[in-house]
Order: C-alpha cells, then structure tokens, then sequence
C-alpha cells in the first residue's frame, strides 16, 4: 500500500541551528514528492516538489530537499532555521497516475528565538 | 488574486443536522479535492474531482458527500454529521492537469467544524 511516514512529529530548535526532516515513502509507480507548509493561522502552500532530474531541489526560504531512490526517502533540510519557520511540515506522494496525493502526518516544528 | 475560497472558517452543530461547506477557486483549475487534517494523522484525503461531474473516493469518504456541477465549486456535504467527523476541513485545487511538472495544490483556508 502507499504510504508516506514523517517520523519526527514535534521539532524543537534554536534560532542558527541546522534542520532537517525525515521522510520515506511507500510507493510503486514513478514518484512525485512535495513538501508543504502550514504557518500557524494559514493555509498550506507548496514549499519544494521533486517529479524528476536533479535529486537536489531547492524551494523558497533556503529550504532544499534531497530525493534518494535507494532510501525511498525526501528529507526536507535548512542549515539555519529562523523564528519565522515555525510551521507544520507536511510530506507528500503524488501519482500521475490516479491524481491521488498521501500525505504523511505533519512535523510540527517550533524555532526558539 | 488566485485563491480557493472556503465558507465557512468556523462551524458548530450539533448531530444529524445537515450542513454544506462550500468551496470555489477562481483558477479554472479542473481538479479539486476536499482533506481533513486530524492530530497525528495528517492530512487525508475525502474526495477529489477531475472535472466537472467527476467524483471519486479519496481514503476516507464515509459520511460525506460531494458534488461538482461547475468548475469552479466543489461544496462538501455531510448528510448527518457525527461528532467523529469534527476536524478541520481543506479544500484544495491544483494546475497539474496531470502532468507532474506542472502540479501544485492549492489550499483554502480551512473549515474548523465542530459536531456536538
């Protein structure tokens, strides 16, 4: 079955401290993966997506994310994290396919100032 | 401005009374599909149209209906609410037509319901 598991469910670091948030999936046909981001009080939005080419993609706000086929695994990473990344992090596979999107269950990340 | 408008932000009521939340975006985007986000459960999906009168099961339908007469809306219905289904709603439409480069959801603002 497709699957998507973000292991860390609560982060909490320091202002300047690196970031970098665990994802793997389960999936059989070509990937597609994202990473979105809910700020507390908004809606979520695109933070970086992968379909193809350079395992390295780099999204908004200095965020980059490293697709390794052998692992299954997205990693969504930032060497320095701001107060304003305060967020909820969410992991996604989508199928060309069927249109389906599954999404992991968050990584709520909290930046002390 | 380009955006997926939900009504309502907040809703309370109480078990069994029908009640409809409506969404519309103004992208002309072909595909939409409705989420309930739950603590330690993340994001699931509803339902989700291609198209217009197009409408298929996501992972966890049971207790809503939806309905897409036009592009543009894709109100989500439940018939007779329980408390189960208090959750917060998203309703999302994406410009991939199904081609993955171009794909990207895009998400209203969220529907806090609450069933007594």
């Amino acid at each position: 079955a497709q699957s998507v598991s973000q292991h860390n469910h609560h982060v909490i670091l320091s202002e300047a401290a690196s970031l970098e948030l665990g994802c793997n999936y389960s999936y059989g046909g070509t990937v597609n993966l994202f990473w979105y981001v809910q700020y507390p009080g908004q809606h979520l939005q695109l933070l970086l997506k992968y379909f193809s080419g350079d395992p390295l993609v780099k999204g908004i706000k200095g965020f980059e994310a490293e697709f390794i086929k052998s692992k299954f695994s997205f990693n969504l990473r930032k060497p320095s994290v701001q107060w304003s990344d305060t967020a909820e992090y969410f992991c996604a596979v989508f199928s060309s396919g069927t249109y389906k999107y599954i999404f992991g269950t968050g990584t709520r990340l909290k930046v002390l100032a | 401005e380009a955006q997926v408008t939900q009504n309502p932000r907040y809703l309370i009521t109480v078990t069994g009374k029908k009640l409809t939340v409506t969404c519309s975006q103004n992208m002309n985007h072909e595909y939409m599909s409705w989420y309930r986000q739950d603590p330690g459960l993340g994001l699931r999906q509803i339902y989700y149209s291609m198209n217009v009168e197009v409408t298929d099961k996501g992972d966890v339908p049971e207790g809503y209906k939806v309905s897409r007469k036009e592009k543009r809306n894709f109100p989500l219905i439940l018939e007779s609410p329980s408390p189960n289904q208090t959750s917060l709603y998203f309703c999302a439409s994406s410009s991939g037509q199904g081609r993955a480069t171009n794909e990207k959801l895009f998400f209203g603002s969220g529907t806090q319901l609450s069933v007594l």
